[in-house]
């Protein structure tokens, strides 16, 4: 069964550092998003991506975040000056349709700040 | 932006036992989706509804889309150990994905 998968699986790095999460979209969906889950609160919307723009992003996808499909099958989140409240699992997803339908998650990376 | 109330927070309940959670919003939602997330892991969908009044099954499991749009309900019968999880509800707005705060169920053996 085809699935979303995002590497690293953990990532630590050092206040200021850029990182670079990233992501490949189960291949027939053309609607792609990442989202955060700060440790036992609930998964927060971040950003959607569709025809290679950003279709919606939340108050938190500020001037530090930002997103790319290089290529055909990958899809990117780089935070360029890490902060220790970016501290979080971020999620993937992906969806075959728009935002409205079935968005099917990757297992997260989990970034660690220090 | 959009709340989705969920409830209960969380539950302990005994292995076989049927469990039921439902989640309420202020806002009409068109569609409503279902997910389990284990620890460390991504968010798992288990049900998605698209019509008011919606009753959909998935194995053990299943859910209602209210009639006002306004709420679900999922059930879990004959709970077991691997039910053990958060389940959220989350709905869909115009263009990005809202989740409920999530229950929390524990099975006991």
């Amino acid at each position: 069964e085809p699935e979303v998968t995002q590497t690293p699986s953990h990532q630590v790095t050092q206040m200021g550092q850029e990182v670079i999460l990233r992501c490949v979209p189960i291949s027939n969906h053309l609607y792609f998003y990442w989202y955060r889950q700060i440790l036992g609160q609930k998964v927060e919307f971040l950003v959607s991506f569709y025809n290679n723009e950003i279709s919606e992003k939340s108050e938190i996808f500020d001037d530090q975040f930002s997103v790319e499909r290089p290529d055909g099958s990958n899809f990117t989140l780089k935070i360029r000056s890490t902060k220790l409240e970016d501290s979080a699992m971020y999620f993937c997803a992906s969806s075959e349709q728009g935002p409205t339908y079935e968005q099917y998650f990757g297992p997260g990376t989990r970034l660690t700040v220090t | 932006g959009q709340q989705l109330n969920q409830s209960p927070q969380s539950m302990f309940i005994q292995e076989g036992e049927d469990v039921s959670m439902n989640c309420t919003s202020s806002s009409i939602f068109n569609t409503w989706l279902w997910y389990k997330q284990d620890p460390g892991e991504g968010p798992v969908l288990l049900i998605a509804l698209y019509k008011a009044g919606e009753l959909t099954s998935n194995g053990r499991l299943t859910a209602q889309f209210g009639i006002t749009r306004k709420d679900s309900f999922l059930n879990i019968s004959a709970s077991i150990p691997s039910d053990v999880g958060i389940y959220f509800c989350a709905g869909p707005g115009a263009r990005q994905l809202t989740f409920g705060s999530g229950t929390q169920l524990t099975v006991l053996p």
